[in-house]
């Protein structure tokens, strides 16, 4: 069964900690993804990988940096924390070719107090 | 690039009774397009797909329209029953390169008992 896990379910933060949003998957997919969830505004990425080391901008990538230092594992790093981003963080994963389907982790509730 | 938009943002139907969710995109190379369920608390999870090859695609007690000219797609799920209720997305990509998909914003379905 296909499988995208997220470190953590909820998390509090304070404004200007470093915060790491893990994300691994065991599908062997190539595509990793982060996207952030916010009411009446959908998905939103942030950050993607096409492979090992590899990253490229989203559509909302400011405030965040990622890493891909294994294939199975996707990083998103906030590198200080603000209030507004306070949010739903979702990743997900997909193969490079073929099936187009995105397999999506359970997500993770990030508050920054 | 690609613009999703996604009508009704919420859909209350009664149990038994038909909902229909609609989308439209504006990139007319857009090929494929999914729609993903989003449980409470959970990842939104791929439900139904189809491509631009095909008007109509039905699974059970959802279907998927497509309608290429126009530029838009449907959802239709009948007989509705309590554990439908969930936010739905859909989304339209355009083929080349890693799949990465545009999303619309969402639509909290509630199907009262």
């Amino acid at each position: 069964d296909v499988k995208v896990t997220q470190s953590s379910r909820y998390l509090v933060k304070r404004t200007g900690e470093k915060v790491f949003l893990e994300c691994v998957q065991d599908m062997d997919h190539e595509n990793m993804f982060w996207y952030r969830q916010d009411p009446g505004l959908g998905l939103r990425l942030i950050y993607f990988s096409y492979d090992v080391k590899m990253k490229e901008k989203g559509d909302i990538p400011e405030g965040y940096s990622v890493s891909r230092e294994k294939k199975e594992r996707f990083s998103l790093i906030l590198e200080s924390a603000s209030t507004n981003q306070t949010s739903m963080y979702l990743c997900a994963s997909s193969p490079r070719q073929g099936d187009e389907t995105q397999y999506f982790g359970p997500g993770t509730r990030l508050l920054v107090l | 690039g690609e613009n999703v938009e996604q009508h009704p943002s919420t859909l209350s139907v009664q149990e038994g009774d038909s909902a229909v969710i609609k989308c439209t995109y504006s990139d007319s190379a857009s090929n494929y397009f999914p729609w993903y369920k989003q449980e409470l608390g959970k990842g939104p999870q791929l439900i139904i797909d189809i491509r631009s090859n095909v008007g109509e695609k039905k699974d059970q007690r959802i279907a998927v329209t497509l309608n290429k000219t126009a530029k838009h797609f449907s959802l239709h799920i009948t007989e509705t029953q309590p554990e439908d209720s969930a936010v739905y997305f859909c989304a339209a990509s355009v083929p080349g390169g890693s799949y990465i998909p545009t999303f619309g914003r969402g639509t909290s379905l509630i199907v009262h008992p």
